[in-house]
């Protein structure tokens, strides 16, 4: 079956930096997305890879491996307005987009 | 407006009622979808209309009726739900291509209580 893996929640302080694992096994594959979701918020879109290596937008990057089948999102210089759930889905060989159950990241002052 | 409106933001209904909810888009764009979300598990893709034919997704009850009825506009009719049916019901659009990128627009959800 396919499956998309990341963890549930994770806590990080303001101004620091958090890295967010996404690991997949999918039947092929056509780029990875990232989204981010604030609480009874729509999910917004935050980066899109499909060939290995590290993409940069500002104060998020992310990052992938085809072959280990897996991805990061880097947050840098964390924001309280970064609160929010991360959700990694990836598109299989039919197009179809596969999703992970979202990582809720909590920043401390 | 721009972007992907959906109404109600809320909505609380019995188990006899029937209702619709409703989503526009105003993007522009040739696709569009409705997701349930369930808390802690992964979106469940109800329903696709792509260059007007339909796409569903088998395992959906049939007390979920979508209704697409230009390239805009996307209604999702409800009857006889059942509590398990409780969600926050998200709709979607994206500029169909065919080439892996596009990417999803979504409306900020209906959460729906089944009582």
């Amino acid at each position: 079956g396919q499956n998309i893996d990341q963890p549930t929640e994770m806590t990080a302080t303001e101004g620091a930096i958090v890295q967010i694992n996404c690991t997949y096994q999918t039947s092929g594959f056509n780029g990875l997305f990232w989204y981010q979701q604030h609480a009874g918020e729509a999910p917004t879109f935050l980066s899109y890879n499909v060939l290995d290596g590290l993409e940069e937008k500002g104060r998020f990057s992310s990052f992938l491996s085809r072959s280990k089948g897996y991805s990061y999102l880097l947050l840098k210089e964390l924001q309280m307005k970064d609160s929010a759930s991360y959700l990694c889905a990836v598109r299989d060989s039919n197009y179809q987009l596969i999703w992970g159950a979202g990582t809720k990241l909590i920043i401390k002052p | 407006e721009t972007g992907v409106t959906q109404t109600p933001r809320h909505l609380v209904m019995g188990m006899t009622n029937k209702k619709s909810l409703k989503c526009e888009q105003h993007l522009g764009h040739n696709a569009m979808y409705w997701y349930k979300q369930s808390a802690k598990k992964p979106l469940e893709l109800m329903f696709v209309y792509s260059l007007e034919e339909r796409v569903e997704n088998n395992s959906v009850p049939s007390r979920f009726s979508p209704e697409c009825p230009n390239s805009s506009h996307l209604f999702l009719h409800l009857h006889t739900l059942q509590p398990e049916d409780s969600a926050l019901y998200l709709c979607a659009s994206s500029q169909a291509s065919g080439t892996g990128n596009e990417k999803l627009f979504f409306g900020s959800g209906t959460q729906l209580s089944v009582l």
